[in-house]
């Protein structure tokens, strides 16, 4: 079975760029999960899709950051304009159907903000 | 919202002893606990979760246990093995959505 994939792994940015990243998650999996984690803490939810409805975006920064989930399959998450702080790793996770089950994660992309 | 929090923050054991990791949450509500383990470059993999109806749980080297009056769990890892060496990290879920500790460094010294 094939995991959850994650498009770039690496990206270097400059403050008030744009950068988007891009999520495939395991085939069937209804539920699918944005995480931000910063350098030596755990990962926090951003957002999670319920097929390709909106379940919980109550941390997603809405001023800069958005995502969408088309189809109830891939999902992209972007950023409009970068700040600093936004620096981590953006992990995608799927699960077969909602949080009680299994999250199985992608490898993250790598986002460094100059 | 939940708050976890996790310690230590580092470990090492030497290679065959044990390791314990503990975790506190707040919100009594919450009612399922899992257990990550993230190596260096790769997204988090689950290892062990365990239920709020559930004081105990066992899967070969690793076991879970949950005190629901003092809202606390911790990880058991028995006969350390160099690939044991890893971030752990504890979660909690409650109102659908999964809150993570800080993570535990966990060294296995040869």
């Amino acid at each position: 079975e094939a995991g959850v994939a994650q498009s770039p792994r690496y990206k270097i940015i400059e403050k008030r760029q744009s950068v988007a990243f891009w999520c495939n998650p395991i085939s069937g999996h209804a539920t699918l999960y944005w995480y931000q984690q910063i350098l030596g803490q755990g990962p926090k939810l951003l957002i999670q899709f319920q097929n390709n409805g909106v379940v919980d975006d109550s941390q997603l920064p809405k001023d800069r950051f958005s995502a969408e989930r088309l189809k109830g399959v891939d999902s992209t998450l972007k950023i409009q304009p970068a700040k600093l702080e936004d620096s981590a790793v953006y992990l995608c996770a799927s699960s077969l159907k909602g949080t009680y089950n299994e999250q199985f994660f992608g490898p993250g992309t790598r986002l460094t903000v100059l | 919202g939940e708050n976890v929090e996790q310690h230590p923050s580092t470990l090492s054991v030497q290679e065959g002893d044990s390791a314990v990791i503990k975790c506190t949450y707040s919100d009594s509500a919450s009612n399922y606990f899992p257990w990550y383990k993230q190596e260096l470059g790769k997204g988090p993999q689950l290892i062990i979760d365990i239920r709020s109806n559930v004081g105990e749980k066992k899967d070969q080297r690793i076991a879970v246990t949950l005190n629901k009056t003092a809202k606390h769990f911790s990880l058991h890892i028995t006969e350390t093995q160099p690939e044991d060496s890893a971030v752990y990290f504890c979660a909690a879920l409650n109102d659908y959505k999964l809150s993570f500790g800080a993570g535990t460094t966990v060294t296995v010294r040869a």
